[in-house]
């Protein structure tokens, strides 16, 4: 089975830019995670969808927002970006309640 | 607070040592799972464990979830430099997946 894959592995943007990351789950998965990683707040969770809905919610902004589609693809998209939002951004995939596995995640860069 | 604390932070130590991270918790999880990060990757997972008092061996490595499950351990034989990079542990309870802080491990040749 292909791993969780995500999309673009690199970005560069500037303040006041808005951004769109995508991944997709393994095959047959249908819980997709989106975390934010920064080398000092480690690994902040925030949000899970699950059949399209999202399930659960981490403490970040509105400007954090999500979807998945119907094959389970998710995308997540924050607008206005800040400078305190450059991150490795990692999506995970899992089936219903068991173990997460992550993709290779994107390096969002804010200048 | 962080529902999972793990220890310690950082370990350095020389090849051929071993050595052993600690995941804590006052919370029960269904299931606790070790993973592995390289710089600039996504977490690799090593082992899911699920039953209380259950160890697992993969090579050199040996995990332990604790008998009530809320604690785990991850103990390391004869580390070699390819063991170096974070260790995360995370623990699922009802559909939700709670991170510790990850123990940053670099083992010197």
């Amino acid at each position: 089975k292909a791993g969780v894959t995500q999309t673009p592995r690199y970005l560069i943007k500037t303040r006041g830019q808005q951004v769109t990351l995508s991944c997709s789950p393994i095959s047959g998965h249908r819980s997709v995670s989106w975390y934010q990683q920064t080398p000092g707040q480690g690994l902040q969770f925030l949000f899970e969808y699950f059949s399209e809905t999202q399930r659960n919610k981490g403490n970040f902004p509105g400007r954090f927002s999500g979807r998945q589609f119907s094959n389970s693809r998710s995308e997540m998209n924050v607008s206005t970006l800040e400078l305190g939002d450059s991150a490795l951004y990692l999506c995970a995939s899992s089936t219903e309640g068991d173990e997460q596995f992550f993709g290779p995640g994107t390096r969002l860069t804010v200048l | 607070t962080q529902l999972l604390e793990q220890s310690p932070q950082f370990l350095s130590i020389q090849e051929g040592e071993n050595l052993t991270v600690y995941c804590n918790s006052s919370s029960v999880f269904s299931s606790l799972q070790w993973y592995r990060q390289e710089p600039g990757e996504g977490p690799v997972l090593l082992v899911t464990v699920v039953t209380g008092g259950e160890v697992k061996k993969l090579k050199r490595l040996t995990f332990q979830f604790g008998d009530a499950r809320k604690d785990s351990s991850l103990h390391i034989t004869a580390a070699q430099p390819g063991d170096t990079g974070l260790y995360l542990c995370a623990g699922e309870r009802f559909n939700k997946f709670y991170f510790g802080s990850g123990t940053k491990l670099n083992v010197k040749p």
